[in-house]
């Protein structure tokens, strides 16, 4: 099993929809959850850092689940520049920042 | 000013030949990384440097041998190239890879590298 599974992609919305990406992770001892964005040949970038309370940050909502081992993403009113790969990140226990990173969700959205 | 980069940004090299990839941060973080994506876009860490010492070496092939001069440099060198070494290589660095919950990693443009 991988230690990051996100959904497979492609998602391809239309401008203004909403979209909602899951993942879920196998070290219960994680300690800290991200979502990081991609864009086609470029390096990837935080989009936000996720909270056992929930957090969100203008159209993006992020979601943790600490006894589910879930995270999601929650993007309303997509934009075409939202189009990208988002990576759904954990860090490993011990102490070190040791990043996780799922395989990637890609989103599409079109006019 | 470029917080993380790294050179070259591409490289096509011959198969058997030994190559280095230079990174250099201006943060003033402590922590420095490796990743390689793959084919397939997975990243994964190779190794983890925190103020010059190695902390993170996952099961990466001995033929690469990361060097760290300074806190704000780590390179990378690969000796005896292979085919399946072909893949995007990112720099990363952060300012606490010890203990410190929620620490953002900045990411280098990534150096392409071709095995051919």
């Amino acid at each position: 099993r991988k230690e990051v599974e996100q959904d497979p992609g492609p998602f391809n919305v239309p401008e203004g929809a909403t979209v909602a990406f899951n993942c879920t992770y196998s070290n219960s001892a994680s300690q800290s959850f991200f979502w990081y964005r991609q864009d086609c040949r470029k390096e990837p970038k935080l989009l936000m850092s996720v909270y056992s309370s929930g957090n969100e940050d203008g159209r993006f909502t992020a979601q943790l689940n600490r006894a589910s081992q879930y995270i999601s993403l929650l993007i309303r009113d997509s934009k075409l520049s939202d189009s990208a790969t988002y990576l759904c990140v954990v860090t490993a226990s011990g102490g070190y920042n040791k990043l996780i990173f799922g395989a990637g969700t890609r989103l599409a959205v079109h006019p | 000013d470029t917080a993380v980069s790294q050179t070259p940004k591409y490289l096509v090299t011959q198969m058997g030949n030994d190559k280095s990839i230079k990174c250099e941060q201006n943060l003033g973080h402590d922590t420095m990384y490796w990743y390689k994506q793959d084919s397939k876009k997975f990243l994964k860490i190779m190794f983890s440097y925190n103020n010059k010492e190695l902390i993170i070496n996952e099961t990466v092939p001995n033929r690469f041998s990361p060097k760290s001069p300074d806190k704000a440099h780590l390179n990378l060198h690969i000796n005896s190239l292979e085919l399946g070494d072909s893949a995007v290589y990112f720099c990363a660095s952060s300012q606490d890879g010890r203990g410190r919950m929620n620490t953002e990693a900045f990411f280098g443009q990534g150096t392409r590298l071709t095995v051919v």
